[in-house]
């Protein structure tokens, strides 16, 4: 059973308007969920966290926001640009637990 | 500050041959974890090591991987015999307790073609 799911396997923007990546979670205990981007031929890059306390983190373009009632978190991108092009991986974890339980990935297409 | 270092970073084997991959995680970093990607089943945890003790192995497919960590520095994944359902892109990763967000820092990955 996936724990984590990004249910859309990819995503197209025109550059400079926001993208919005979505991920949902189903159990209740985890406490940090972060973002990775990964480019081809590259490993996974680590771009934001929130934890669980929190609704809502922001770092420069990148916003995570965070609704525990709905197991639902996202991550907008404002404004779009085209090295933002790559595959968005959604992770979560529990405080007590060190490994991170991946989502399938969604690929965003920047369109010039 | 160097990154997590993996080699090769290609490698191309016959069926029936012995892989062996290799990770230098970053220094310092007290936990490691070996992931493999496939375009089937995405990223898998296969195994993870803390302060050089395993952990958790319930992610290796069979017996033929096997992991070792002999010091805080070095980790090998070894197949062995390699078969082409082998064939895959392999990330080292590794993390510091204590953080508070438990994020994992990759390698730029090995891929694995087995013929």
């Amino acid at each position: 059973d996936q724990q984590v799911k990004q249910n859309s396997p990819s995503l197209s923007v025109q550059e400079g308007r926001i993208s919005i990546l979505n991920c949902d979670y189903t159990n209740s205990m985890f406490d940090y969920f972060l973002w990775y981007k990964k480019y081809p031929a590259e490993g996974p890059t680590f771009l934001i966290s929130i934890s669980s306390i929190k609704d809502k983190n922001e770092d420069g373009r990148f916003t995570v926001f965070l609704n525990k009632s709905a197991k639902h978190l996202s991550l907008h991108i404002v404004p779009s640009q085209p090295g933002d092009s790559a595959v968005y991986f959604c992770a979560a974890s529990g405080d007590s637990n060190y490994q991170l339980i991946w989502g399938a990935g969604t690929k965003l297409i920047i369109k010039p | 500050d160097a990154g997590v270092i993996q080699s090769p970073r290609h490698e191309v084997t016959e069926m029936g041959q012995e892989v062996t991959l290799r990770c230098k995680p970053i220094s310092g970093h007290d936990y490691l974890f070996w992931y493999r990607q496939t375009m089937m089943r995405g990223l898998e945890l296969l195994i993870y090591f803390n302060n050089n003790v395993p952990i958790d192995d319930s992610g290796m497919p069979e017996d033929r991987f096997s992991a070792k960590m002999p010091n805080a520095s070095f980790s090998t994944l070894k197949i062995q015999p390699s078969e082409p359902r082998d064939s895959a892109v392999y990330f080292c990763a590794s993390s510091l307790e204590g953080t508070g967000t438990n994020t994992q820092y990759f390698g730029p990955g090995t891929r694995l073609t087995v013929l």
